[in-house]
């Protein structure tokens, strides 16, 4: 498995405003994700990052609305522009530590007002 | 049709029995299969996988799969209250490059 840390844990933003989410992990892992898991929802991949390359953006996503950066095989960030109410949502980083399984972060709590 | 499928319950079970969770999926080149469980608040905490048809037991905790069929399930045996949480079903498809698709969850209660 991994330890995987998020910061922060939680934040409340107001609207138009941009929040970057920040995911570190203890060991260097190739593949992380990043999810979103509105309120009573199931987990939605938003994008996967791999060190070295571009993410690569899952269907209604886009990068300018959720620009990522994984400058390292520790590190990520993902970014949430613009922001409205339905951002609303716990934003969660998953890595893969080569086992074809992820484990995932704390999540980040976003209220966006 | 959705690509992975749970009823979303809850399903209530007593102290001590068996809770038998189900997931169905669509996609016929899936080839490994997860089951997260999700405390209210809390993050998803990966309990099994399961690559091969059969069953695979992990203390009280036994995954089925069944390809053929296109299901998978979660047994957990002398049910306990601290195993009331949602249950996530996962499922990786062939050259997915590791992504998975999760079900909407199963909400578990134990009750004493």
């Amino acid at each position: 498995s991994a330890v995987i840390s998020q910061k922060p844990s939680r934040d409340i933003c107001q609207r138009g405003t941009s929040l970057t989410i920040q995911c570190q992990v203890d060991s260097q892992v190739t593949m992380m994700f990043w999810y979103r898991q509105q309120p009573g929802q199931s987990l939605t991949l938003i994008a996967t990052a791999n060190q070295g390359s571009e993410a690569t953006y899952e269907s209604g996503f886009v990068i300018d609305k959720f620009p990522i950066s994984r400058p390292n095989l520790t590190f990520s960030t993902l970014t949430v522009s613009n922001m409205s109410p339905e951002d609303s949502s716990i934003y969660l980083c998953s890595v893969d530590p080569g086992a074809e399984t992820q484990y995932f972060g704390p999540g980040t709590r976003l209220l966006v007002l | 049709q959705k690509e992975v499928e749970q009823n979303s319950g809850p399903l209530s079970v007593p102290e001590g029995a068996i809770a038998s969770l189900n997931c169905t999926y669509s996609d016929r080149v899936s080839q490994s299969f997860f089951w997260y469980r999700q405390y209210s608040g809390k993050s998803p905490e990966l309990i099994m996988s399961i690559y091969s048809n059969g069953d695979k037991e992990d203390g009280r905790f036994t995954a089925q799969l069944n390809k053929a069929s296109q299901y998978v399930s979660l047994l957990i045996r002398d049910s306990q209250p601290s195993d009331s949480a949602t249950y996530l079903c996962a499922v990786k498809v062939t050259g997915t490059a590791s992504k998975l698709t999760f079900g909407t969850g199963t909400r578990l209660q134990v009750t004493l």
